[in-house]
């Protein structure tokens, strides 16, 4: 069954440093989101992205993050000067929908890649 | 702005039995969609139920079942014949119809342990 994958799992970085999370969603799917979980928080929105460019953004996702699809398959969240409170485990995911009738609503999710800022 | 409410940090229950877990979320909206998605240990999150607001009936799905009460904005969930696969964290979560541009807003989750 198709799955949305995330690269790395984990990964410790110091404050200040840039961060490359990535992602290979599932083939098909038009759609493309990062969502952010805090250790402990609910699980929040950061960014969508369609036809190559961003469609909504959180008041989260700043100017230190950026998102891009460099080829065909891959998603990458950037995030430019680590700070200590994007310690999180963020969430890659797609969907398919495209607004028709029958629209399902579902996203599908990767594991997740925790981020450690020391 | 949309919320979404889980009063119920963490739940157990015996192999077997039937557990409810709460919802109630906030939202001026009159079309949306609602959702119980599941995360087991170190694996990702994946769909469990979902329903739609303009439907009236229940959704149900094997031994997933939701109560939705939609003047009331609580949207519950029931697990029957509780397995030890459903142990979880399991997360309430809202979006409104957006041309396929799905931004979850969920809650906080009720961490579910099915004790053998």
């Amino acid at each position: 069954e198709p799955e949305v994958t995330q690269t790395p799992s984990h990964q410790v970085t110091q404050m200040g440093q840039e961060v490359i999370l990535r992602c290979v969603p599932i083939s098909n799917h038009l759609y493309f989101y990062w969502y952010r979980q805090i250790l402990g928080q609910k699980v929040e929105f950061l960014v969508s992205f369609y036809n190559n460019e961003i469609s909504e953004k959180s008041e989260i996702f700043d100017d230190q993050f950026s998102v891009e699809r460099p080829d065909g398959s891959n998603f990458t969240l950037k995030i430019r000067s680590t700070k200590l409170e994007d310690s999180a485990m963020y969430f890659c995911a797609s969907s398919d929908a495209g607004g028709a009738v029958g629209n399902t609503g579902e996203l599908f999710f990767g594991e997740g890649s925790r981020l450690t800022v020391l | 702005a949309q919320t979404v409410t889980q009063s119920q940090p963490e739940m157990s229950v015996q192999e077997a039995e039937t557990v409810t877990l709460s919802c109630t979320y906030d939202t001026s909206e009159s079309n949306y969609y609602l959702f119980w998605y599941k995360q087991p240990p170190s694996r990702q999150m994946i769909l469990v139920i979902r329903q739609e607001a303009y439907k009236q009936q229940n959704a149900t799905e094997n031994r997933f079942s939701v109560n939705f009460q939609k003047a009331a904005k609580s949207f519950s969930l029931k697990i029957s014949d509780s397995q030890l696969g459903d142990t979880a964290m399991y997360f309430c979560a809202f979006n409104t119809p957006n041309f396929g541009n799905e931004k979850l807003t969920f809650g906080t989750g009720t961490r579910l342990t099915i004790i053998p």
